[in-house]
């Protein structure tokens, strides 16, 4: 049972280079979530998902995509990418309901643009 | 707006000696609380979570939290910490949409 698997683990990117992080779970739930990890700042919400096709914006959505075309699958996508989006990318899923708030988080992608 | 202060930026605790980590949330609903411990280089692990009842809570690795809604605070404690125990240490509360709001960490050093 893998839980979240996220790929890759580390990226070197150039400015104004574009990417897509994946996120994987196996474990079938409902809602998905990425979030970015800088020094100071804990984590924050770019993007979430709380279905197949359909996804919201978090607290720092802007040069940030995402597409959840299937239920197991979560894609960050970056368009042109900046310096100020040097980040440890985590994504996170959890089961639909309150009666289970537990999170499973993936190990992390960290990002470095120059 | 949901917030979450963790006033510490950095602790140091003598190994076997008693640890307590400050969380004050804001939040206009009964909050979801939640502790996260971070190792470097790795991701997040649930501590333990309170959302409603017995408002002491026992959490993996022999950690405890005491959610006082009076001073909107949800302090994580240990009576003797152990070296394996640094780490980064992260509270956060659940929002709508079961999103969670972090506070920005409390990293833990174990002095011997």
């Amino acid at each position: 049972n893998a839980g979240v698997t996220q790929t890759p683990k580390f990226r070197v990117l150039k400015t104004g280079q574009s990417m897509t992080l994946l996120c994987a779970q196996d474990m079938n739930h409902e809602y998905m979530y990425w979030y970015r990890q800088d020094p100071g700042m804990g984590l924050r919400l770019i993007h979430y998902s709380v279905g197949e096709g359909t996804t919201a914006k978090g607290e720092v959505p802007d040069g940030y995509n995402v597409s959840r075309l299937k239920k197991q699958n979560f894609l960050l996508g970056l368009e042109s990418a900046a310096p100020s989006q040097t980040s440890v990318y985590f994504c996170a899923s959890r089961p639909r309901g309150n009666s289970n708030y537990g999170y499973t988080f993936g190990s992390g992608t960290r990002l470095t643009v120059v | 707006a949901q917030s979450v202060t963790q006033p510490d930026i950095h602790i140091t605790v003598s190994e076997g000696a008693s640890l307590e980590l400050r969380c004050n949330y804001s939040y206009g609903a009964t909050p979801y609380l939640f502790w996260y411990v971070q190792s470097p280089g790795q991701g997040l692990q649930l501590l333990l979570k309170y959302f409603s009842g017995d408002t002491l809570v026992q959490g993996i690795k022999g950690f405890e939290a005491e959610f006082k809604r009076s001073q909107s605070s949800f302090n994580l404690r240990k009576p003797s910490v152990h070296w394996s125990d640094a780490a980064e240490y992260f509270c956060a509360v659940g929002t709508g949409f079961q999103k969670l709001v972090f506070g920005t960490g409390t990293r833990l050093l174990v002095s011997p």
